[in-house]
């Protein structure tokens, strides 16, 4: 079965870019998408189709695909970031997700 | 805004059927969406469960297809959950949530969740 890797965690630093990596097998031949989700909250879509944001979604989350890696990125992070961010790719019919990437702002 | 409230017990026995039912409103369910199911044991990441076009066309998740069913009811707006033979295991938040497709397949709009335990 398909499968997409993140790392854990990742720290980044108020005003700095944070990026996030997802990899997987011939990944940049799949839409990957990215959701955000805070302690208690469900989850929210924040980059479709490698690179677009939904309405409501600032402008500092960007994303790409190339090769065998997806990156999310935020730049000029927030406090409001720190959260855990999921990717996920459709892959022979079924639904893929990373498993996690725990964002702290410190 | 499309909104999706998931309904169900909160607790059920091992080796019974988990049972959740998804409302959808501001949107119909006969559009051209798939509607989903996803779930998050505490602590741990998402897990997709298996998705529904209105016709009734389904994809489930290969680890727990031989335990799901998901249904739709076009008539009253909403889709549906079992799972069967539950073990502690699938103690989880399960989430309903709108699928979007033609190639891009990601969830648009979530519900808020609903936490089941599976204890006797």
């Amino acid at each position: 079965s398909y499968e997409l890797t993140q790392p854990p965690s990742v720290s980044v630093s108020p005003g700095q870019t944070a990026s996030i990596t997802c990899s997987g097998d011939t990944l940049r031949d799949k839409y990957v998408c990215w959701y955000q989700q805070k302690p208690g909250q469900s989850p929210v879509l924040v980059i479709y189709r490698d690179i677009k944001r939904p309405s409501g979604i600032p402008e500092r989350f960007s994303g790409s695909n190339s090769g065998n890696t997806a990156t999310l990125t935020i730049s000029g992070t927030q406090a409001m970031d720190e959260a855990d961010y999921y990717c996920q790719a459709w892959d022979s019919s079924t639904v893929v997700f990373g498993g996690g990437t725990k964002l702290t702002v410190l | 805004q499309v909104q999706l409230q998931e309904s169900g017990p909160g607790l059920v026995k091992p080796s019974e059927t988990l049972s959740l039912t998804c409302a959808v409103s501001d949107s119909s369910i006969s559009s051209d969406y798939y509607w989903g199911w996803i779930r998050q044991p505490p602590g741990k990441g998402l897990e997709w469960i298996g998705s529904i076009y209105h016709s009734g066309s389904t994809y489930y998740n290969p680890s727990l297809k031989s335990r799901v069913i998901i249904s739709v009811d076009t008539s009253k707006n909403q889709f549906s959950l079992n799972l069967s033979s539950v073990t502690a295991a699938d103690t989880a938040v399960y989430y309903c949530a709108r699928q979007t497709v033609a190639g891009t397949y990601y969830f648009d709009y979530w519900g808020q969740g609903t936490l089941v335990t599976v204890s006797s």
